[in-house]
């Protein structure tokens, strides 16, 4: 099973900062990594898809980036509607499809 | 739209039975990948079991192996999640995801339902 370790468990920023979430995995899981926003009392929604895509609608101010065991998820210029948890997940032919145990973004 | 709803949770006496269902609509069901994924309250996001498009092959993580069973039927656009010998431990939000293709692993969840949520409780 590939560990998924997210860090730090919880950013706390202000509106228009720069907020950069790390995911590292125990073994290489090539660009098979997404991420995925979750708000409280809503399901998650996928975010990036093969380590740096944006799902169709996601702002661009979401970018994602990395390859192997090292990925980091960066919003450029934080809203308010961002403030929630994020989830890093790995999808390659390792069962199961673990994910990350998630970075709360939190208003400062 | 894409759509993906969920429905049968309850609330469950430990040792007890309960089958959730995900009713699909908006896409070519056939053609992809479900994958169900559960949220203990607090917790994380955990991978439970997935099944590819046509159904032949399933995939179950090593928690509820051998006690839940995923099966789909194309003709109505559902997947079920048959689950035994309830715990504690299986109290969650149930979500049906869709994979992006038509397998289980190399496709992120791009579709999440809304959940479904599952007590077991005396």
């Amino acid at each position: 099973e590939i560990m998924l370790t997210q860090s730090p468990g919880t950013l706390s920023l202000s509106p228009g900062e720069r907020g950069t979430l790390s995911c590292r995995a125990s073994q290489s899981v090539s660009r098979f990594l997404a991420w995925y926003q979750q708000k409280p009392g809503q399901a998650p929604r996928l975010l990036i898809y093969g380590a740096s895509s944006r799902t169709t609608g996601i702002p661009d101010r979401f970018s994602g980036s990395g390859s192997g065991t090292d990925f980091t998820l960066t919003i450029s210029r934080l809203e308010p509607e961002d403030f929630a948890v994020y989830y890093c997940q790995q999808y390659g032919n390792s069962l199961p499809l673990t994910f990350g145990g998630g970075t709360k973004v939190e208003i400062k | 739209e894409v759509q993906l709803v969920e429905s049968g949770g309850d609330l469950v006496q430990p040792g007890g039975s309960l089958r959730v269902s995900c009713s699909a609509s908006g896409f070519m069901f056939s053609k992809y990948a479900i994958n169900w994924v559960r949220q203990a309250p607090g917790k994380g996001l955990e991978h439970v079991s997935s099944i590819t498009n046509d159904g032949h092959s399933t995939y179950y993580a090593d928690s509820v192996k051998g006690r839940f069973t995923i099966s789909r039927d194309n003709s109505k656009n559902t997947v079920y999640l048959q689950m035994s010998s309830l715990s504690a431990e299986d109290t969650a939000v149930y979500y049906c995801v869709k994979a992006g293709g038509w397998n289980y692993y190399y496709y992120s969840m791009d579709v999440w339902g809304q959940g479904t949520t599952v007590s077991v409780s005396s």
